[in-house]
């Protein structure tokens, strides 16, 4: 099957910092990625859906000049979390699929981010 | 949009017993039907998917079934054992598009 890679696995920043976790389709070329966030026994909430060389669709209610996403190249997308508070502290996960062979959607192994 | 909702959202059976994770969509134009496990800390992990076209699909333990016009799908898992325990999330989507969610539901295997 197809991997995505999604690193840091965690990561602990200082309030009003910001941080950046990226997602790597490693064997296929993604020219669509979906960022999820997960809080503590919820469901995974779409915040966007990244575009290859265009501008990120974010979903209602969530912040664009908060959520940074930045999707330059078919194996990479990033997601920054500009000036993080506590309230950002949570599961952040990417996914993609292989274009043209399947509906599957192959996830990252996440980042669990804490805003201290 | 597509909304999923998924019941119930805790189960406890006992082991070798059968489970059933009920889900109901809104968007009639959803075609793909998949179910995800989660443990604690993981990524999901496809188990089984169903699409439209189909009515019921099996493997090995785990049997989904797709009712279109009601707009309802079902996990079955029978003789169910200790590892499978853990979070069971229903999605559905429109070909490729975004993958929306149900709650989830946590489903405990007593020995």
């Amino acid at each position: 099957g197809a991997v995505v890679s999604q690193h840091p696995s965690r990561v602990i920043c200082k309030s009003g910092t910001s941080v950046k976790i990226e997602c790597r389709s490693l064997d296929f070329q993604a020219t669509t990625m979906f960022w999820y966030r997960q809080f503590p026994k919820k469901s995974l909430m779409l915040m966007a859906t990244s575009n290859e060389g265009s501008k990120a669709t974010y979903e209602q209610g969530v912040e664009k000049d908060k959520f940074l996403i930045n999707h330059a190249s078919l194996t990479l997308s990033t997601l920054t979390v500009t000036s993080a508070h506590p309230e950002d502290s949570s599961f952040y996960i990417c996914s993609a699929r292989v274009p043209g062979r399947s509906t599957e959607a192959f996830f990252g192994q996440g980042t669990r981010l804490t805003v201290v | 949009g597509e909304n999923v909702e998924q019941h119930p959202s805790t189960l406890s059976v006992q082991e070798g017993d059968s489970a059933v994770i009920k889900c109901t969509y809104s968007d009639s134009a959803s075609n793909y039907f998949p179910w995800y496990k989660q443990e604690l800390g993981k990524r999901p992990q496809l188990i089984i998917d169903i699409r439209s076209n189909v009515g019921e699909k099996k493997d090995q333990r785990i049997a989904v079934t797709l009712n279109k016009t009601a707009k309802h799908f079902s996990l079955h898992i029978t003789e169910t054992q200790p590892e499978d325990s853990a979070v069971y999330f229903c999605a559905a989507t429109q070909g490729a598009q975004k993958l929306v969610f149900g709650q989830g539901t946590r489903l405990t295997i007593n020995p």
